[in-house]
Order: C-alpha cells, then sequence, then structure tokens
C-alpha cells in the first residue's frame, strides 16, 4: 500500500525552528519528485515547496522568504522540511505529497503533521 | 501570473449531480489541472487529472459518478447521484516550472 506519514510537528515559540519528516513506503520513493503543502486553521490548501526526486531542482513558494528547507534522503524513503524563524502565521496542518511520475500533480497524501506557533 | 479561481460554495441533493468549475488564468487555458478532494477533518485526497482536451486520469480507487471535461479556460468536477460522504471541499490545482497553485476551494454541501 501506497502510504505517507508525516511526523515532526508540534508547539513551537515564535522564533523557533522545527524539523518536519515524512516516511514513504509502498512505491519507489527516489523516482518521484514530492511536495509539501500547508493548511492554515480554516483555510485552504497553500502549496510551499517542490523537491525532484533527485533533488537536483528545488522550488519555494515566494511567501516563505528564504525560512524553509527542504531535502531529502532517496536511502531512507525520507522527505523533510526545516523551518526556522517561524511565526504565527506559519501555524498549519503540513501534508507532503507524492507528485506523478509525468506530470506535476500531487497524486498521493499524507494525513498531515500540526504544526502550532505560539508564545 | 498563473490563478485558478473557483466558486466558493455549491450544494445539490442527495442523488443529484453537482457540477464544479476551475477557471484557469490568462496564458494558461491549455493547461490541465487536478482536483483534490478534503472531506471534514480529514486531508486531501486526490481525484483526477482533467486535460484541455477534456481527458481525465483518475487516481486510485476514485468511483465512476466523479468525472471531468473541459471547456475553453474552464475545467470542471461532475460529481453524479451525490452521496453524503461526498460532503466537503474540492480544490483545483494547477502547476507551472517551480510553482504549484491551488484555488480557493468549493465547498460542496449534499441537502
Amino acid at each position: 500500500e501506497v502510504q505517507l506519514v508525516e511526523s515532526g510537528g508540534g508547539l513551537v515559540k515564535p522564533g523557533g525552528s522545527l524539523r518536519l519528516s515524512c516516511a514513504a513506503s509502498g512505491f519507489t520513493f527516489s523516482t518521484h519528485s514530492m511536495n509539501w503543502v500547508r493548511q492554515a486553521p480554516g483555510k485552504g490548501l497553500e502549496w510551499v515547496s517542490s523537491i525532484s526526486s533527485t533533488s537536483k531542482y528545488i522550488f519555494y513558494a515566494d511567501s516563505l522568504k528564504g525560512r524553509f528547507t527542504i531535502s531529502r534522503d532517496n536511502a531512507k524513503n525520507s522527505l523533510y522540511l526545516q523551518m526556522e524563524s517561524l511565526t504565527v502565521e506559519d501555524t498549519a496542518v503540513y501534508y507532503c505529497a507524492r507528485v506523478n511520475y509525468y506530470d506535476p500533480y500531487m497524486e498521493v497524501w499524507g494525513k498531515g503533521t500540526s504544526v502550532t506557533v505560539s508564545s | 501570473q498563473l490563478v485558478v479561481t473557483q466558486s466558493p460554495s455549491a450544494s445539490a441533493s442527495l442523488g443529484a449531480s453537482v457540477k464544479l468549475t476551475c477557471t484557469l488564468s490568462s496564458g494558461h487555458r491549455n493547461d490541465a489541472i487536478a482536483w483534490h478532494q478534503q472531506q471534514p477533518g480529514r486531508g486531501p485526497r486526490f481525484l483526477m487529472k482533467v486535460d484541455s482536451d477534456g481527458g481525465h486520469s483518475k487516481g486510485v480507487g476514485i468511483p465512476a459518478r466523479f468525472s471531468g471535461s473541459s471547456s475553453g479556460a474552464d475545467r470542471y468536477l461532475t460529481i453524479s447521484s451525490l452521496q453524503s460522504e461526498d460532503d466537503g471541499d474540492y480544490y483545483c490545482q494547477a502547476w507551472d516550472i517551480g510553482i504549484h497553485v491551488f484555488g480557493t476551494g468549493t465547498k460542496v454541501t449534499v441537502l
């Protein structure tokens, strides 16, 4: 069964850091690009970052202002998101999503991990 | 600039049909999009990709009552024989080099 399981969320103070992980199983992780998407409470989906299968191509939403870093370890079938200088506006559920092999749409989603930034 | 526009809400009776629209911005009217469903309290689920010619590729296990179509810059998701579990938010997703965008979502209410 294809599965994505996020972890690493929690409560963090403004200005703090957090590292999210996404464990992939049931498919050949190393052949797929991956994305992070977030959803603030009561809001819609917001794309955060993308990374290609070999990490050669990495993209971020402009709104992040260079505070987040996406990475992956194909040997461990894992995707990561390092988040720095967190603000209350970063409070959201963070989802990892697998990208289709041929077209860059998101075809498998995890259940998400919740990040709360509050003093 | 790539933007996708969705109506905020739609409703229909149990057993009826509803058609949702996602409109691509100027310069992107020939792009494909993807539809995602989010039931209350749950994460998103991929439904299908819809091409500019109306062809669509569904996700694993998506029922036949979900279908896609296109006209010009509009991409549609039709849900037939509405069931109570179809209640939720539906998002369209578009992409370009180095960017993904989501619509604001359409909230579907099954009456």
